[in-house]
Protein backbone atom coordinates (compact mmCIF):
# COMPACT_ATOMS: atom_id res chain seq x y z
CA UNK A 1 0.00 0.00 0.00
CA UNK A 2 1.95 3.19 -1.28
CA UNK A 3 -0.26 5.57 0.14
CA UNK A 4 0.30 9.43 -1.38
CA UNK A 5 3.33 9.57 -3.68
CA UNK A 6 5.18 12.39 -5.05
CA UNK A 7 7.70 12.98 -7.57
CA UNK A 8 10.31 14.68 -7.83
CA UNK A 9 11.82 14.91 -4.37
CA UNK A 10 14.08 17.86 -4.82
CA UNK A 11 14.34 20.19 -8.10
CA UNK A 12 15.73 23.37 -9.00
CA UNK A 13 14.29 25.88 -11.29
CA UNK A 14 15.66 28.75 -12.95
CA UNK A 15 13.56 32.04 -12.33
CA UNK A 16 10.52 31.99 -15.33
CA UNK A 17 10.63 28.52 -15.97
CA UNK A 18 7.73 25.91 -15.43
CA UNK A 19 7.14 22.82 -13.83
CA UNK A 20 4.77 20.05 -12.31
CA UNK A 21 4.79 18.31 -9.59
CA UNK A 22 3.06 15.06 -9.27
CA UNK A 23 1.44 13.77 -6.95
CA UNK A 24 -0.32 9.60 -7.08
CA UNK A 25 -2.53 8.17 -4.02
CA UNK A 26 -4.02 4.58 -4.23
CA UNK A 27 -6.45 4.95 -1.36
CA UNK A 28 -9.55 5.60 -3.25
CA UNK A 29 -9.79 8.93 -0.89
CA UNK A 30 -11.93 11.70 -3.03
CA UNK A 31 -10.26 14.53 -1.43
CA UNK A 32 -6.90 15.60 -2.25
CA UNK A 33 -4.63 18.73 -0.92
CA UNK A 34 -1.42 20.69 -1.79
CA UNK A 35 -0.13 22.30 1.08
CA UNK A 36 3.07 24.44 1.18
CA UNK A 37 6.07 24.31 4.29
CA UNK A 38 7.57 27.09 4.97
CA UNK A 39 9.80 27.47 8.11
CA UNK A 40 8.68 28.94 11.10
CA UNK A 41 5.17 29.63 8.86
CA UNK A 42 3.58 26.03 9.30
CA UNK A 43 1.84 24.66 6.14
CA UNK A 44 -0.06 26.94 4.12
CA UNK A 45 -3.30 25.18 1.50
CA UNK A 46 -2.48 26.04 -2.15
CA UNK A 47 -5.42 24.02 -3.95
CA UNK A 48 -7.71 21.33 -3.30
CA UNK A 49 -10.20 18.98 -4.72
CA UNK A 50 -13.08 17.43 -3.67
CA UNK A 51 -13.18 15.01 -6.27
CA UNK A 52 -12.34 14.42 -10.15
CA UNK A 53 -12.63 17.36 -12.16
CA UNK A 54 -13.24 19.83 -9.38
CA UNK A 55 -10.91 22.05 -8.21
CA UNK A 56 -10.89 24.90 -5.75
CA UNK A 57 -8.60 27.59 -4.29
CA UNK A 58 -6.72 27.24 -0.76
CA UNK A 59 -4.73 30.40 1.29
CA UNK A 60 -2.22 30.85 -1.35
CA UNK A 61 -3.43 29.78 -4.99
CA UNK A 62 -1.12 32.66 -7.36
CA UNK A 63 1.34 31.31 -9.32
CA UNK A 64 0.08 27.88 -9.03
CA UNK A 65 -2.43 25.64 -11.26
CA UNK A 66 -3.82 22.39 -10.67
CA UNK A 67 -6.04 19.78 -12.52
CA UNK A 68 -7.61 16.36 -11.60
CA UNK A 69 -8.75 14.11 -14.34
CA UNK A 70 -8.96 10.83 -12.03
CA UNK A 71 -9.23 10.10 -8.19
CA UNK A 72 -5.99 8.93 -8.34
CA UNK A 73 -3.85 12.22 -8.97
CA UNK A 74 -3.44 15.95 -8.38
CA UNK A 75 -0.58 17.19 -10.38
CA UNK A 76 0.44 20.97 -9.00
CA UNK A 77 1.66 23.25 -12.22
CA UNK A 78 4.14 25.93 -11.26
CA UNK A 79 4.83 28.54 -13.82
CA UNK A 80 7.03 31.67 -14.27
CA UNK A 81 8.56 30.31 -11.32
CA UNK A 82 10.34 32.98 -8.71
CA UNK A 83 12.18 33.19 -5.87
CA UNK A 84 8.86 33.17 -3.59
CA UNK A 85 7.87 29.28 -4.67
CA UNK A 86 10.94 28.28 -3.16
CA UNK A 87 9.43 25.71 -0.41
CA UNK A 88 8.47 22.64 0.48
CA UNK A 89 5.60 21.45 -0.71
CA UNK A 90 3.19 18.08 0.18
CA UNK A 91 0.26 16.62 -1.41
CA UNK A 92 -2.25 15.10 0.79
CA UNK A 93 -5.46 12.92 0.24
CA UNK A 94 -8.81 11.88 2.69
CA UNK A 95 -11.90 10.81 2.81
CA UNK A 96 -14.14 13.28 4.05
CA UNK A 97 -13.91 14.68 7.52
CA UNK A 98 -10.21 13.13 7.58
CA UNK A 99 -7.45 14.60 7.90
CA UNK A 100 -5.55 13.08 5.27
CA UNK A 101 -2.40 10.62 4.33
CA UNK A 102 0.49 13.37 3.71
CA UNK A 103 3.15 12.57 0.70
CA UNK A 104 6.92 12.91 1.75
CA UNK A 105 7.12 16.19 0.09
CA UNK A 106 9.30 18.18 -2.57
CA UNK A 107 11.71 20.25 -1.96
CA UNK A 108 11.72 22.98 -4.20
CA UNK A 109 14.28 25.54 -4.73
CA UNK A 110 13.88 28.73 -7.20
CA UNK A 111 17.04 30.61 -8.23
CA UNK B 1 -12.33 30.99 9.29
CA UNK B 2 -9.72 29.41 11.41
CA UNK B 3 -6.84 30.16 13.27
CA UNK B 4 -4.42 28.15 15.28
CA UNK B 5 -1.61 29.21 17.98
CA UNK B 6 1.34 27.00 18.90
CA UNK B 7 2.15 29.14 22.15
CA UNK B 8 6.08 27.46 22.17
CA UNK B 9 8.14 27.36 18.58
CA UNK B 10 11.09 25.53 20.78
CA UNK B 11 10.78 22.87 23.69
CA UNK B 12 13.72 21.61 25.22
CA UNK B 13 13.35 18.53 27.74
CA UNK B 14 15.16 15.74 28.96
CA UNK B 15 14.78 12.14 28.12
CA UNK B 16 12.26 10.74 30.60
CA UNK B 17 10.79 14.24 31.57
CA UNK B 18 7.09 14.66 31.19
CA UNK B 19 6.23 17.09 27.97
CA UNK B 20 3.17 19.38 27.61
CA UNK B 21 3.37 20.88 24.00
CA UNK B 22 0.29 23.97 23.78
CA UNK B 23 -2.05 24.61 20.97
CA UNK B 24 -4.50 26.98 21.25
CA UNK B 25 -7.26 27.54 18.13
CA UNK B 26 -10.28 29.82 17.50
CA UNK B 27 -13.40 29.29 15.31
CA UNK B 28 -16.61 30.68 14.61
CA UNK B 29 -17.80 27.13 13.58
CA UNK B 30 -17.16 23.60 15.39
CA UNK B 31 -14.11 21.80 14.47
CA UNK B 32 -12.33 18.65 14.37
CA UNK B 33 -8.80 18.54 15.89
CA UNK B 34 -5.33 16.86 15.26
CA UNK B 35 -1.87 16.55 15.84
CA UNK B 36 1.12 15.45 13.65
CA UNK B 37 4.52 14.59 13.71
CA UNK B 38 7.38 15.49 11.02
CA UNK B 39 10.90 14.31 11.69
CA UNK B 40 13.49 15.84 9.75
CA UNK B 41 13.46 15.56 5.99
CA UNK B 42 10.08 13.57 6.27
CA UNK B 43 6.45 14.54 5.82
CA UNK B 44 3.85 14.61 8.13
CA UNK B 45 2.31 11.69 10.23
CA UNK B 46 -0.79 12.09 12.30
CA UNK B 47 -0.12 11.57 15.78
CA UNK B 48 -4.20 11.37 16.81
CA UNK B 49 -7.40 13.45 16.30
CA UNK B 50 -10.25 14.41 17.97
CA UNK B 51 -13.42 13.98 15.98
CA UNK B 52 -16.50 13.62 18.61
CA UNK B 53 -17.19 11.61 21.97
CA UNK B 54 -14.39 11.69 24.78
CA UNK B 55 -12.13 14.80 24.98
CA UNK B 56 -8.95 12.35 26.08
CA UNK B 57 -7.76 11.49 22.73
CA UNK B 58 -4.75 8.80 22.97
CA UNK B 59 -2.38 8.84 19.99
CA UNK B 60 0.60 6.74 18.99
CA UNK B 61 3.96 6.78 20.57
CA UNK B 62 2.37 7.10 24.01
CA UNK B 63 1.18 11.13 23.19
CA UNK B 64 -2.35 12.03 24.21
CA UNK B 65 -4.30 15.60 23.90
CA UNK B 66 -7.28 17.05 25.69
CA UNK B 67 -10.00 19.23 24.06
CA UNK B 68 -10.94 21.86 25.93
CA UNK B 69 -13.76 23.74 24.22
CA UNK B 70 -14.09 26.44 26.47
CA UNK B 71 -10.67 27.40 26.72
CA UNK B 72 -10.28 26.51 23.12
CA UNK B 73 -7.35 24.30 23.58
CA UNK B 74 -5.80 21.28 22.32
CA UNK B 75 -2.58 20.45 24.49
CA UNK B 76 -0.23 17.50 23.52
CA UNK B 77 1.43 15.54 26.07
CA UNK B 78 3.66 12.72 26.87
CA UNK B 79 4.22 11.68 30.06
CA UNK B 80 8.26 10.13 29.62
CA UNK B 81 9.62 11.09 26.35
CA UNK B 82 12.70 9.48 24.74
CA UNK B 83 15.38 10.58 22.16
CA UNK B 84 13.46 9.30 19.65
CA UNK B 85 10.80 11.96 19.90
CA UNK B 86 13.34 14.51 18.84
CA UNK B 87 10.88 16.40 15.62
CA UNK B 88 8.50 19.05 15.07
CA UNK B 89 5.16 18.76 16.14
CA UNK B 90 1.76 21.05 14.12
CA UNK B 91 -1.30 21.18 15.74
CA UNK B 92 -4.17 21.65 12.96
CA UNK B 93 -7.97 22.42 12.81
CA UNK B 94 -10.75 22.02 10.33
CA UNK B 95 -14.18 22.90 10.49
CA UNK B 96 -16.58 20.14 10.51
CA UNK B 97 -18.11 20.44 7.02
CA UNK B 98 -22.26 20.66 6.35
CA UNK B 99 -22.58 18.86 9.72
CA UNK B 100 -21.13 21.12 11.47
CA UNK B 101 -22.06 24.54 9.69
CA UNK B 102 -18.59 25.22 7.48
CA UNK B 103 -17.42 23.81 4.47
CA UNK B 104 -14.22 22.88 4.93
CA UNK B 105 -13.88 19.63 3.15
CA UNK B 106 -11.15 18.39 5.18
CA UNK B 107 -9.27 21.54 4.41
CA UNK B 108 -6.60 22.20 7.21
CA UNK B 109 -5.32 24.89 8.63
CA UNK B 110 -2.25 24.40 10.68
CA UNK B 111 0.05 26.13 13.23
CA UNK B 112 3.66 27.69 13.24
CA UNK B 113 5.03 24.64 14.58
CA UNK B 114 6.74 23.15 18.09
CA UNK B 115 10.18 21.79 17.60
CA UNK B 116 10.68 19.31 20.13
CA UNK B 117 13.96 18.41 21.25
CA UNK B 118 14.87 15.43 23.78
CA UNK B 119 18.17 15.77 25.29
CA UNK B 120 19.86 12.58 26.89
Amino acid sequence: NAGVTQTPKFRILKIGQSMTLQCTQDMNHNYMYWYRQDPGMGLKLIYYSVGAGITDKGEVPNGYNVSRSTTEDFPLRLELAAPSQTSVYFCASGAFGAAGTFGAGSRLTVL
Amino acid sequence: AQSVTQLDSQVPVFEEAPVELRCNYSSSVSVYLFWYVQYPNQGLQLLLKYLSGSTLVKGINGFEAEFNKSQTSFHLRKPSVHISDTAEYFCAVSDRGLMGGGTSYGKLTFGQGTILTVHP
